[in-house]
């Protein structure tokens, strides 16, 4: 079965300093891997995909992940954070043998950054 | 990235009446589409996958009869929700997917509220 680990509820940066969001997945074959921001009552905004290739993936808005393969980890980051990242972030994964099938989401991670 | 609108964002209906959300695939055909609901704060939980011209697949818990999933074109899925309960109000947001697309594309998200 597929799953998405978002081990911290909230994490709480300053801003200009560096932020991580961690997320770890199980699935049985090889993962596509995703990032998602959401505002308060708003739909998913896309970050990222890891699908295949170079392990250290960069998005929108200076995001970026790097997918590890032992640790089966796909930690968001960023080097420098703004007030505006201030958001729900979710983690998703589905298993590239299971075409069709839908994505798997963390239970999120609230990102809080003070000014 | 490909547009799936949702339709509508926000609606307010009386206990014991139906509301039809809507969605929408822009820009490419959609031959899956994935109806989840999201309590707030919480994580996004997948109701249903839909293929077009297919009787949509519930997960386990989710009343086929309360939540009617109709996909009858590679555009358009509608989401049901029948003899609506306070209980039901919550945030459903669709995706949508194209033949063989290794990613799923969200909705804005509909805020339904049961009074």
């Amino acid at each position: 079965a597929q799953s998405v680990a978002q081990p911290e509820d909230q994490v709480n940066v300053a801003e200009g300093n560096p932020l991580t969001v961690k997320c770890t997945y199980s699935v049985s074959g090889n993962p596509y891997l995703f990032w998602y921001v959401q505002y308060p009552n708003r739909g998913l905004q896309f970050l990222l995909k890891y699908i295949t290739g170079d392990n250290l993936v960069k998005g929108s808005y200076g995001f970026e992940a790097e997918f590890n393969k032992s640790q089966t980890s796909f930690h968001l980051k960023k080097p420098s954070a703004l007030v505006s990242d201030s958001a729900l972030y979710f983690c998703a994964v589905r298993d590239v043998l299971e075409a069709g099938t839908a994505l798997i989401f963390g239970k999120g991670t609230t990102l809080s950054v003070s000014s | 990235g490909a547009v799936v609108s949702q339709h509508p964002s926000r609606v307010i209906c009386k206990s014991g009446t139906s509301v039809k959300i809507e969605c929408r695939s822009l820009d490419f055909q959609a031959t899956t589409m994935f109806w989840y609901r999201q309590f707030p704060k919480q994580s996004l939980m997948l109701m249903a996958t839909s293929n077009e011209g297919s009787k949509a697949t519930y997960e386990q818990g989710v009343e086929k009869d309360k939540f009617l999933i109709n996909h009858a074109s590679l555009t358009l899925s509608t989401l049901t929700v029948t003899s609506a309960h306070p209980e039901d109000s919550s945030f459903y947001i669709c995706s949508a997917q194209g033949q063989g697309g290794t990613e799923a594309f969200f909705g804005q998200g509909t805020r339904l509220t049961v009074v």
